[in-house]
């Protein structure tokens, strides 16, 4: 069964500060792996994905992810972060791109400090 | 990315009742939509698996009499909490994919509280 693993419960960073944050999967076969990012009370919105290729992804907001099979890692990293990154973030792996469900790792919780 | 919106965003019934939510892929046919629940503090749990004119596939521990899901067009799922109790309180999300969309867009998600 695929699993998530987000050992961070809860990081804080001085705005400007360059961020990561750690995720862990285990699943057989090639994984397809999504970062999230979740406000206070709201939905969830796609940061990035990774299908294949390039094993380092680019998002939005200026985020970017990098596939490490070896290490079954999809850490995301930010070089510059701004207060408005505050939020919990979602590490999540799909056996397919889209018609499979998502399993979500427990979150990480960012705040982000003047 | 495609739409997809959930109604009511918040809803607060007492205990014993029914409540319906409603999730609306409003610009794709979403041929699949997925019912996750999120307690507080907690990660996305997938309650269950909706594929269109199917019956839904449920997850291990989760009720199919309680949480009633129908997904009768491309367009529309429901899911249906029956004889709500304070202990079904939580974050309700949908997600939809479909066609050539090639991911899940997450609905906003519902806010139920059970008095």
């Amino acid at each position: 069964a695929q699993s998530v693993t987000q050992p961070d419960i809860h990081i804080t960073v001085s705005e400007g500060a360059s961020l990561e944050l750690r995720c862990n999967y285990s699943y057989g076969a090639t994984p397809y792996l999504f970062w999230y990012v979740q406000s206070p009370g709201q939905g969830l919105q796609l940061l990035l994905k990774y299908f294949s290729g390039d094993t380092l992804v680019q998002g939005i907001k200026g985020f970017e992810a990098e596939f490490k099979r070896s290490q079954s890692s999809f850490n995301l990293r930010k070089p510059s972060v701004h207060w408005s990154d505050a939020a919990e973030y979602f590490c999540a792996v799909a056996e397919s791109s889209g018609n499979t469900p998502l399993v979500f790792g427990k979150g990480t919780r960012l705040s982000v400090i003047a | 990315g495609a739409v997809v919106s959930q109604h009511p965003s918040r809803v607060i019934c007492k205990s014993g009742t029914s409540v319906k939510i409603e999730c609306r892929s409003l610009d794709f046919q979403a041929t699949t939509m997925f019912w996750y629940r999120q307690f507080p503090k907690q990660s996305l749990m997938l309650m269950a698996t909706s594929n269109e004119g199917s019956k839904a596939t449920y997850e291990q521990g989760v009720e199919k009499d309680k949480f009633l899901i129908n997904h009768a067009s491309l367009t529309l799922s429901t899911l249906t909490v029956t004889s709500a109790h304070p202990e079904d309180s939580s974050f309700y999300i949908c997600s939809a994919t479909g066609g050539e969309v090639n991911e899940q867009f997450f609905g906003p998600g519902t806010r139920l509280t059970v008095l």
